[in-house]
């Protein structure tokens, strides 16, 4: 499993409440990556880390900010949850070109 | 930027035939090409993957092609079984400088029938 934990594993919130979700990895991996999962659209990706304190954005990032002030921990927050943002969202180590993706969020918006 | 067109959507096969799924991408740069496997409730698994300088690659049951000029790659399973049954994704990557982004087809639910 590449040594990566996400928390929660599923979260109910209320449209408008601020969601942070929380990718935690064990073994110094350098780059960092969020993806949302939706039916008909595969993996897309929010939002990416190549260090601390160094991300960018991915080709759905509206809505989302990240942060990465630790090696180990790379945090997806929603500052305004919406019901378009109901999906399950993967965290992913790159190992080289290779990619590795943690179990996974679920999260709904209601 | 990279757009990774993937096809079919869906493939129902019987137990023991061959499974072929087709990706295209728009990218020339782009020089990696991994294929994941994704049961239900669970998180995508790379399976299998394709470098540009390779034109070809097998493990065992599963095996991925590329031909650069046309800008295609596909997944072959042989022999297939119950538990192939899933969805899989191919993606693609220009690799170095500073990040490894993958761009993802949308999938393809295969379906092995015993």
């Amino acid at each position: 499993d590449a040594g990566i934990t996400q928390s929660p594993r599923h979260k109910v919130t209320e449209t408008g409440t601020p969601v942070t979700l929380r990718c935690h990895q064990t073994e110094n991996h350098r780059y960092m990556y969020w993806y949302r999962q939706d039916p008909g659209h595969g993996l897309r990706l929010i939002h990416y880390s190549y260090g601390v304190k160094d991300t960018d954005k991915g080709e759905v990032s509206d809505g989302y900010s990240v942060s990465r002030s630790k090696t180990e921990d790379f945090l997806l927050t929603l500052e305004s949850a919406t019901s378009s943002q109901t999906s399950v969202y993967f965290c992913a180590i790159s190992v080289g070109d290779e990619q590795y993706f943690g179990p996974g969020t679920r999260l709904t918006v209601t | 930027g990279e757009n990774v067109e993937q096809h079919p959507s869906t493939l129902s096969v019987q137990e023991g035939d061959s499974a072929v799924i087709k990706c295209t991408y728009s990218d020339s740069a782009s020089n990696y090409f991994p294929w994941y496997k994704q049961e239900l409730g669970k998180r995508p698994q790379l399976i299998i993957d394709i470098r540009s300088n390779v034109g070809e690659k097998k493990d065992q049951r599963i095996a991925v092609t590329l031909n650069k000029t046309a800008k295609h790659f596909s997944l072959h399973i042989t022999e297939t079984q119950p538990e192939d049954s899933a969805v899989y994704f191919c993606a693609a990557s220009s690799s170095g400088g500073s990040n490894y982004k993958l761009t993802f087809g949308k999938g393809t639910l295969l379906t092995v029938n015993p």
